[in-house]
């Protein structure tokens, strides 16, 4: 049972441009959501992440944006950079379960020049 | 400031053997997780250790073990190896108490022949 799903697993965007990775989850407990950025034979590298008790979190080029009813939220980047190419994973949390993350399988995000 | 490390970086083991995975947490930080990461797929939960207590765990079984030490670094057993245990396995470190991001080590491959 995949509790955090995205369903892409590839996306390929032009250098500029908005790149947007979308994430579904199944559990409403889910209170805290986060984004993290992996290169190959690196860890997951933090991004950005969001309250439940929010619907918007920005910080510099990387916007989240959460919406409960449906269950989703979305990572967008702009302007797309040559640098953003990598994995990009979503993982959520519940304070029930002292706040063990539940990952997605990831989105390869490819910028192309 | 020095991030989160971990050893050893690959590991060749063959079916039936034990295997013993180390993982100094960040600086200040007191909750260490574990995480088995197979390829395409996204982490997945093994268990959270604050304060040398375990406090969650994920659905893997008993031959999955683990210690945390009073300086708070870690250690990841896995007894009687199978071939599906070979994996990238993530340390992450994070302060505790708090639903905050956690910080990753570079990982361990382990490759179970």
């Amino acid at each position: 049972d995949q509790q955090v799903k995205q369903n892409s697993p590839s996306l390929s965007v032009q250098e500029g441009r908005i790149s947007i990775l979308n994430c579904d989850y199944t559990n409403s407990m889910f209170d805290y959501f986060l984004w993290y950025k992996k290169y190959p034979a690196e860890g997951p590298t933090f991004l950005i992440s969001i309250s439940s008790i929010k619907d918007k979190n920005e910080d510099g080029r990387f916007t989240v944006f959460l919406n409960k009813s449906a269950k989703h939220l979305s990572l967008h980047i702009v302007p797309s950079q040559p640098g953003d190419s990598a994995v990009y994973f979503c993982a959520a949390s519940a304070a029930d379960s002292n706040y063990q993350l539940i990952w997605g399988a990831g989105t390869k995000l490819i910028i192309k020049p | 400031e020095t991030g989160v490390t971990q050893s050893p970086t690959h590991l060749i083991k063959t079916r039936g053997q034990q295997v013993t995975l180390r993982c100094s947490s960040q600086s200040g930080h007191n909750t260490v997780s574990w995480y088995q990461q197979a390829l395409g797929q996204g982490p997945q939960f093994i268990f959270q250790y604050y304060r040398e207590e375990e406090n969650g765990r994920g659905n893997f079984p008993p031959r999955f073990s683990g210690l945390q030490f009073p300086n708070y670094s870690s250690e990841l057993n896995v007894n009687a190896l199978e071939l599906d245990d070979s994996a990238l396995y993530l340390c992450a470190s994070r302060p505790g108490g708090l639903n905050n991001e956690q910080f990753f080590g570079p990982g361990t491959r382990l490759t179970v022949l």
